[in-house]
């Protein structure tokens, strides 16, 4: 199974930082990786798929970008709501696999 | 909307199967699309379980595949998981998902928290 890895594993920011948080696959997934927030007692919310595309109503905020084995989610001004854990999922190969988790938390 | 709703025991006995039923509203399961079931364990990072076409086709992690069943119930617009043979690392919140063909879940049931435990 492909392995994601992300980092770092756990941030502090400041509102209106900008934050870059990254996930590296163990072999290359083109452009098959979503992002995901998720909220303390919530289900995770897909945030952008295939790399770079931005889910509708999610805020432009968010950005991704990558491909082959290296990517990166930012949000280019935090704001107090989004402060959460973030995942990736590669869906190139299955099984599907998910990254471990970055825990974004206020500074 | 698509709304998903997962609804199931809450507490299984050790070797018992778990159970657990998806009732989908604002979408019709014999529309498209997969659907998929993925678990959390307290504290930690997210598990693919498997999913289910709407056609019955199905495809399991194979980590779990000697153990997991997932069925569709096109009538009910439903669809279920079951896990056999559990024990305490199968404890865990269950979430189920509409899978989109290419990969990506959207969107998530609120989860269901299965415990197991004598």
């Amino acid at each position: 199974a492909i392995q994601l890895t992300q980092s770092p594993s756990s941030l502090s920011a400041s509102v209106g930082d900008r934050v870059t948080i990254t996930c590296r696959a163990s072999q290359g997934i083109s452009s098959a990786l979503a992002w995901y927030q998720q909220k303390p007692g919530k289900a995770p919310k897909l945030l952008i798929y295939d790399a770079s595309s931005l889910e509708s109503g999610v805020p432009s905020r968010f950005s991704g970008s990558g491909s082959g084995t290296d990517f990166t989610l930012t949000i280019s001004s935090l704001q107090p709501e989004d402060f959460a854990t973030y995942y990736c999922q590669q869906f190139n190969s299955y099984p599907q696999t998910f990254g471990q988790g970055t825990k974004l938390e206020i500074k | 909307q698509v709304q998903l709703q997962e609804s199931g025991p809450g507490l299984v006995k050790p070797s018992e199967t778990l159970s657990l039923t998806c009732a989908v509203s604002g979408y019709s399961i014999s529309s498209g699309y997969y659907w998929g079931w993925i678990r959390q364990p307290p504290g930690k990072g997210l598990e693919w379980i498997g999913s289910i076409y709407h056609s019955g086709s199905t495809y399991y992690n194979p980590s779990l595949k000697s153990r997991v069943t997932i069925s569709v119930d096109t009538s009910k617009n439903q669809f279920s998981l079951k896990l056999s043979s559990v024990t305490a690392a199968d404890t865990a919140v269950y979430y189920c998902a509409r899978h989109h063909p290419r990969g990506w879940f959207d969107p998530w049931g609120q989860g269901t928290l299965v415990t197991v435990s004598s």
